[in-house]
């Protein structure tokens, strides 16, 4: 199946910082990226829809200007979480689909743990 | 949007039984619905999937069938083993485009 590659996989940070996370598609193209968020038990909520070249779409409630997304090419989309809090301390996970066949599978990347101080 | 709805949240069973998760759509368009497996600290892992064009699909021990005019979709794991014991997650969508939309998630424990 094809690879989702996201990094880094665990991130502490203090409170108040920012927090970059990637996510690559390695052997496929993905036009079309959505980052997940899930809390210890629960499962994953959609937090945004990311489009190469276009600004990305994200679910109610969830800020936009805290969770900046870019999806500057078609391998790679990019979260970062801006003046990170304890409460945003989570599961982050990437996913993508693939162009052209076959574009209906969802593949994820190996996920963010995030802990805010 | 859509709703997915999945249960039981929980299942224990013994190794070699046989155990069925089931979950509800809202949205009559969906027409795609795949099973994940997650295991603790994991990414979630796409074990089998079925369209709406379709109403059952079979992979060794795991099953899928979809119900279209009851909008609702079963995993069926048969002959079960330990190493089966994970979070399980149904899923929809309405096309390649759209985002899936998850059920609660399923904590399936296969009791040697």
């Amino acid at each position: 199946g094809a690879v989702v590659s996201q990094h880094p996989s665990r991130v502490i940070c203090k409170s108040g910082t920012s927090v970059k996370i990637e996510c690559r598609s390695l052997d496929f193209q993905a036009t079309t990226m959505f980052w997940y968020r899930q809390f210890p038990k629960q499962s994953l909520m959609l937090m945004a829809t990311s489009n190469e070249g276009s600004k990305a779409t994200y679910e109610q409630g969830v800020e936009k200007d805290k969770f900046l997304i870019n999806h500057a090419s078609l391998t790679l989309s990019t979260l970062t979480v801006t003046s990170a809090h304890p409460e945003d301390s989570s599961f982050y996970i990437c996913s993508a689909t693939a162009t052209g066949s076959g574009r209906e599978k969802l593949f994820f990347g190996s996920g963010t743990q995030l802990s805010v101080l | 949007g859509e709703n997915v709805e999945q249960h039981p949240s929980t299942l224990s069973v013994q190794e070699g039984d046989s155990a069925v998760i089931k979950c509800t759509y809202s949205d009559s368009a969906s027409n795609y619905f795949p099973w994940y497996k997650q295991e603790l600290g994991k990414r979630p892992q796409l074990i089998i999937d079925i369209r709406s064009n379709v109403g059952e699909k079979k992979d060794q021990r795991i099953a899928v069938t979809l119900n279209k005019t009851a909008k609702h979709f079963s995993l069926h794991i048969t002959e079960t083993q330990p190493e089966d014991s994970a979070v399980y997650f149904c899923a929809a969508r309405i096309s390649g485009n759209t985002p899936l939309v998850f059920g609660k998630g399923t904590r399936l424990s296969v009791i040697a």
